[in-house]
């Protein structure tokens, strides 16, 4: 199993709104990313977990919060977003933390109203 | 700081023409070099990479080499097919912390 999954594939939120996005991998990788993707634009990196263990949190407002239960799960928590948060977020998985290439997951499309 | 530049796009060839996008970096000691793509409403998939000088990286036809001494990784490919449409992007990892350097994308469209 060499992929990545992301659900929901699509999410419509309001600003009063709690949600979360879920990201999957089962390749055995034990880094695992969150990625901002706005249009035409390059991914933004926001967390990164080494371990089970966040190791880098990219300046990211308190509205997103990362939570890694296990070695293949990844969830991103939602609460308060503002429009401006619209966006595609990206999971990815690499199997250490330095130099591996990254496997990105299909993204969720964010829309916050 | 470390840092990837891609010609800007968008590019548009004929079909069976030749492509090459520009890809040029800065950093410091040894990073790996990438080649993503990402085609409409999907996510990044690595489409060929290169660790070390002179390696040459290879997948579905498309070719970069790692050059150091003129710090580049330009994406080619002979014959660019329809299905090649997407944008695509150059990146580094540094090696120490982990993080992916991206360019800004280059966007490529394929006419028949």
């Amino acid at each position: 199993d060499t992929e990545v999954t992301q659900t929901p594939k699509h999410l419509v939120m309001g600003m009063t709104n709690k949600k979360s996005l879920k990201c999957e991998q089962h390749m055995g990788h034990r880094a695992m990313y969150w990625y901002k993707q706005k249009a035409k634009k390059p991914p933004e990196l926001m967390f990164v977990y080494s371990y089970e263990k966040l190791s880098i949190n990219e300046s990211v407002p308190s509205r997103f919060s990362p939570e890694c239960p296990n070695s293949s799960l990844l969830n991103l928590h939602l609460h308060a977003l503002q429009p401006e948060d619209s966006a595609l977020y990206l999971c990815a998985s690499s199997q250490v933390r330095l130099a591996d290439e990254q496997f990105f997951g299909p993204g969720t499309r964010l829309t916050v109203l | 700081g470390n840092s990837v530049t891609q010609m800007e796009g968008p590019v548009t060839l004929s079909e069976e023409a030749f492509l090459t996008i520009n890809c040029t970096y800065t950093a410091t000691g040894y990073p790996s070099l990438f080649w993503y793509v990402q085609y409409p409403g999907e996510g990044l998939q690595l489409l060929l990479k290169a660790t070390k000088a002179d390696d040459k990286g290879s997948n579905k036809g498309f070719e970069a080499t790692y050059r150091k001494e003129t710090t580049s990784f330009h994406l080619e490919k002979g014959s660019v097919q329809v299905s090649d449409s997407a944008v695509y992007f150059c990146a580094l990892n540094d090696n120490q912390g982990g993080k992916l350097i991206f360019g800004q994308g280059t966007e490529l469209s394929v006419k028949p």
